[in-house]
């Protein structure tokens, strides 16, 4: 399996422009994750999906950011307009099942730098 | 403190010595999770520990846990400069949801 796989790796744009992050999770996974880290704040959850279906949204800062869950194997990220305080390293991870057991496997992540 | 918190902050150690490494968190959990994140890139799931565990061996690495202290530690045994990266706690809840809270981290540095 290739992993949870994220694109863009690096993102660099200007305030006020949209921004899309994507990503791919583990085939078979139920779990999906948006974390946020930053080296104030650390690693945030953003917002995470069970079977393509938001669960927990609390960790999203404003309406700025959405996210979307179209199908098992795709999620995107969204910032519009963006600011330069959301300048991170964006992670996507994902995680078999709600157990005992649930390890998450991460992305390499997105770097995004907003001008 | 935040659920989860790290201490030490930075720990710099030489090649073939030990790295401990402890977790402080507030709430109950049902388990406790340490994730290794080397420099760019993500994180990397290592050990797991339930709540009824109280030590748990992989490799060189040894974590417990103090329910009633409400915290975790990691040790790595004769540690390798492949070691150097930051060492996150998650601690999971349970009660349904999958969510885990991370901690602030440790960054190891391991010298030849």
């Amino acid at each position: 399996d290739a992993g949870v796989i994220q694109s863009p790796r690096h993102e660099v744009t200007e305030m006020g422009q949209e921004v899309t992050l994507r990503c791919k999770p583990i085939s078979g996974h139920d779990y999906l994750f948006w974390y946020r880290q930053t080296m104030m704040r650390g690693l945030e959850l953003l917002i995470y999906f069970n079977n393509n279906v938001p669960i927990d949204d609390s960790g999203m800062p404003e309406d700025r950011f959405s996210a979307k869950m179209p199908n098992a194997s795709f999620s995107t990220l969204k910032i519009q307009p963006s600011e330069p305080r959301d300048s991170a390293v964006y992670f996507c991870a994902s995680s078999p099942r709600d157990s005992s057991y649930n390890e998450q496997f991460f992305g390499p992540g997105t770097r995004l730098t907003v001008l | 403190s935040q659920q989860g918190e790290e201490d030490p902050q930075a720990l710099s150690i030489q090649e073939g010595e030990n790295a401990t490494m402890n977790c402080s968190y507030k709430t109950s959990i049902n388990n406790l999770q340490w994730y290794r994140q080397n420099s760019g890139r993500g994180l990397v799931h290592l050990i797991l520990i339930r709540s009824n565990e109280r030590e748990k061996h992989s490799g060189r690495l040894r974590v417990t846990l103090d329910t009633s202290k409400k915290s975790s530690s990691l040790l790595i045994t004769a540690s390798r400069a492949a070691d150097t990266a930051s060492y996150f706690c998650a601690t999971f809840r349970g009660g349904g949801g999958n969510k885990l809270t991370f901690g602030t981290g440790t960054q190891l540095k391991v010298e030849l």
